[in-house]
């Protein structure tokens, strides 16, 4: 167990339609990412919250938003869902640690399918 | 963050060692070796990292060449739960940037 949580481990959805993953870091963890990981490409970052504030964007579609909340939990929203939006979505959070080896912790993921 | 490369498959029997290369010839002098394995759709899980010495944990050891072009990740006794595909990873010190996935190797351990 990573210590990271996330929710809800299955969703199902069809086309057009709007989700909204969470994730709950480790205890006192700063930094938040999410990934996606699909058949045909792999584990893609998407995108890092550092308390609060968006810190860095890889391969984000503009339909997808994150924000992380003053608690330091994190939302993932997908809007006008396509077939291949269907994935496994990971959130993964770390310390900030000053000049440290910062490690990222996985939650299990979940598992969106658009019909 | 310097690029790796590693065999897309090895098997290994069960109890004995499993070693796992990883080629990683542009790796610069601040850049760390990261190790995560995922074990079929679940979430990735951090192993081990290394700068240039030797390391070894509960989980595995890694051992760096002196060069530092080339690591090995080994699980000394090796089950059936070790079956996963493991990740090598490269990047910079204090880094706090995303991690950069390639396809890693798809590790089968064997009865």
């Amino acid at each position: 167990d990573s210590g990271v949580t996330q929710t809800p481990k299955h969703l199902i959805t069809a086309t057009g339609q709007r989700v909204t993953l969470r994730c709950s870091p480790r205890s006192g963890d700063l930094s938040v990412y999410w990934y996606q990981q699909s058949l045909d490409q792999g584990l893609q970052f998407l995108i890092q919250y550092y308390n609060g504030e968006e810190r860095a964007k890889g391969n984000i579609l503009e339909r997808f938003s994150a924000q992380q909340f003053p608690d330091l939990h994190s939302e993932l929203n997908l809007s006008s869902l396509e077939l291949g939006d269907s994935a496994l979505y990971f959130c993964a959070s770390s310390p900030h640690q000053r000049g440290g080896r910062e490690t990222q912790y996985f939650g299990p993921g979940t598992r969106l399918l658009v019909l | 963050d310097a690029k790796t490369t590693q065999p897309p498959s090895m098997d290994c029997a069960e109890g004995r060692a499993a070693n796992l290369p990883c080629n990683h010839s542009t790796i610069s002098g601040n850049e760390y070796v990261y190790w995560y394995r995922q074990i079929h759709s679940q979430g990735p899980q951090y192993i081990i990292h290394g700068l240039k010495n030797n390391e070894t944990n509960e989980m595995a050891s890694l051992i760096i060449t002196e060069d530092r072009k080339s690591s090995t990740l080994i699980l000394p006794h090796a089950t059936l739960r070790d079956t996963a595909v493991y990740y090598c990873i490269v990047r910079v010190a204090g880094s706090q940037g995303n991690l950069i996935f390639g396809k890693g190797t798809k590790l089968s351990v064997k009865p």
